[in-house]
């Protein structure tokens, strides 16, 4: 695997289930990010993980839990979403010392019935 | 907060036609990035520009960082089907690493 892989691709969801997304990146990089991609609206940075810390958390409901359990891995726990929840999920990383220049994956397409 | 006026929204352009679309805004940016998006795909990193004046190519796309660092294009020459695509900038503005981005160019090529 190279780049940023993200898993699953495809999700679809009711408003009661607990799911998981899940991002390796095989890049070195030692800052992960999760974005949210809605239509017709500019990508919106939800967590910023820098050598494994949570240094951002741009006011993202409690019912989105992520997790970077070391610096390959990120994780996003979803818990009782609502529909309007439902967007593309991107994951991206990049060196924490360059955090402009990011690589993202695919993205995971979540659907909250 | 912060947001980029990218423009065109969309372009339907022939094959083989130059394309430009640019990004403002009405802040000094020090980082101008831009991506491209296939559809059911993430944004690929094409052209990364890191200082005001900085005219860079990557294959048929040029990109610049405008010398007043509030506007950045992207040229495409001679456009073929797979350029097909939303086309993303991006940028960081003040002390702040987080990337900002522009809403998109969608552009569709006529073969």
């Amino acid at each position: 695997e190279t780049g940023v892989t993200q898993t699953p691709r495809h999700l679809v969801m009711g408003m009661t289930n607990k799911k998981s997304l899940k991002c390796e990146q095989h890049l070195g990089h030692n800052a992960m990010y999760w974005y949210k991609q809605s239509a017709k609206k500019p990508l919106e940075l939800m967590f910023v993980y820098s050598l494994e810390e949570r240094v951002e958390n741009n006011s993202v409901p409690s019912r989105f839990s992520p997790e970077c359990p070391n610096s390959s891995h990120l994780f996003l726990h979803l818990h009782t979403l609502q529909p309007e929840d439902s967007a593309l999920y991107l994951c991206a990383s990049s060196q924490a010392s360059d955090q402009e220049t990011q690589y993202f994956g695919p993205g995971t397409r979540l659907l909250v019935l | 907060g912060q947001q980029l006026n990218q423009s065109p929204q969309s372009m339907f352009i022939q094959e083989g036609e130059d394309v430009s679309m640019n990004c403002t805004s009405s802040s000094i940016f020090n980082t101008w990035l831009w991506y491209k998006q296939d559809p059911g795909e993430g944004p690929v990193l094409l052209i990364a520009l890191y200082k005001a004046g900085e005219l860079t190519s990557n294959g048929r796309l040029t990109a610049q960082f405008g010398i007043t660092r509030k506007d950045s294009f992207l040229n495409i020459s001679a456009s073929i089907p797979s350029d097909v695509g939303i086309y993303f900038c991006a940028g960081t503005s003040g002390l702040s690493y987080k990337l900002i981005f522009g809403s998109g160019t969608r552009l569709l090529v006529r073969p």
